[in-house]
């Protein structure tokens, strides 16, 4: 079975303070695809960065970055020197194909409500 | 634009009402997913369609139905709506099955 966890719910910070959300994923599957998506309060869904299973290099973009650990099951997000508008959800989530299907399947976490305050 | 459309953006229901939540995308894409997003929650898979003519459900399908005739629109149907099914609604689809993923805008139905 497939499972991605978010165990923060919520999480408030001040601007310009950096801030990790964790989320920890599982699947027996080797090849798989994991996402973050940013959720503002207009309500759409923002795609922010996708990571391959055979691919563990850490990313960097702007303020955002990425530490992607096969061993430990996690993709993590940063944000560095937080900003008021990054205040949104952001979600993970995990892509795998159904067994003999070119299908594949988008599994969520519950999200972490990120605030940041001025 | 090119990417998915969905229609209407919000819609409030009495309960036995029904009604049709529409999704287009304009990219060829072969796969179309409905999704829903209870508060709080993550999104949960209603339905989904690997082609025109092809549908299958998801880990939430009861109290909806799909169709799709052809490769552009995959509308979701409410029989009889029911509190439960408020929610807010995504449509997506995909060419490659496994990535790139291109989402609609929402539809935030409320059944009172």
């Amino acid at each position: 079975a497939q499972k991605v966890t978010q165990a923060q719910t919520e999480i408030s910070v001040v601007e310009k303070e950096d801030v990790t959300l964790d989320c920890v994923y599982e699947t027996r599957d080797t090849t798989y695809y994991l996402f973050w998506y940013k959720q503002p309060p207009s309500g759409e869904l923002v795609f922010l960065i996708r990571r391959n299973s055979f691919d563990e290099q850490n990313e960097i973009s702007g303020r955002y970055s990425w530490n992607f650990q096969k061993s430990t099951s996690s993709f993590n997000f940063t944000i560095t020197a937080s900003q008021v508008v990054d205040s949104a959800v952001y979600f993970c989530a995990l892509s795998v194909r159904d067994r003999g299907s070119t299908l594949g399947r988008l599994y969520f976490g519950r999200g972490t409500q990120l605030t940041v305050w001025p | 634009n090119a990417g998915v459309t969905q229609t209407p953006k919000f819609r409030i229901l009495k309960i036995g009402q029904s009604m049709t939540l529409q999704c287009a995308q304009d990219m060829n894409h072969n796969y179309m997913y409905w999704y829903r997003q209870d508060p709080g929650m993550g999104l949960k898979l209603i339905y989904y369609s690997v082609g025109a003519g092809i549908t299958d459900k998801g880990e939430v399908p009861n109290g909806y139905n799909v169709s799709r005739s052809t490769t552009e629109d995959f509308p979701l149907r409410l029989e009889l709506a029911a509190p439960s099914q408020t929610s807010v609604y995504f449509c997506a689809s995909t060419n490659t099955g496994q990535f790139g993923y291109t989402f609609g805008s929402g539809t935030r139905l409320t059944v009172v």
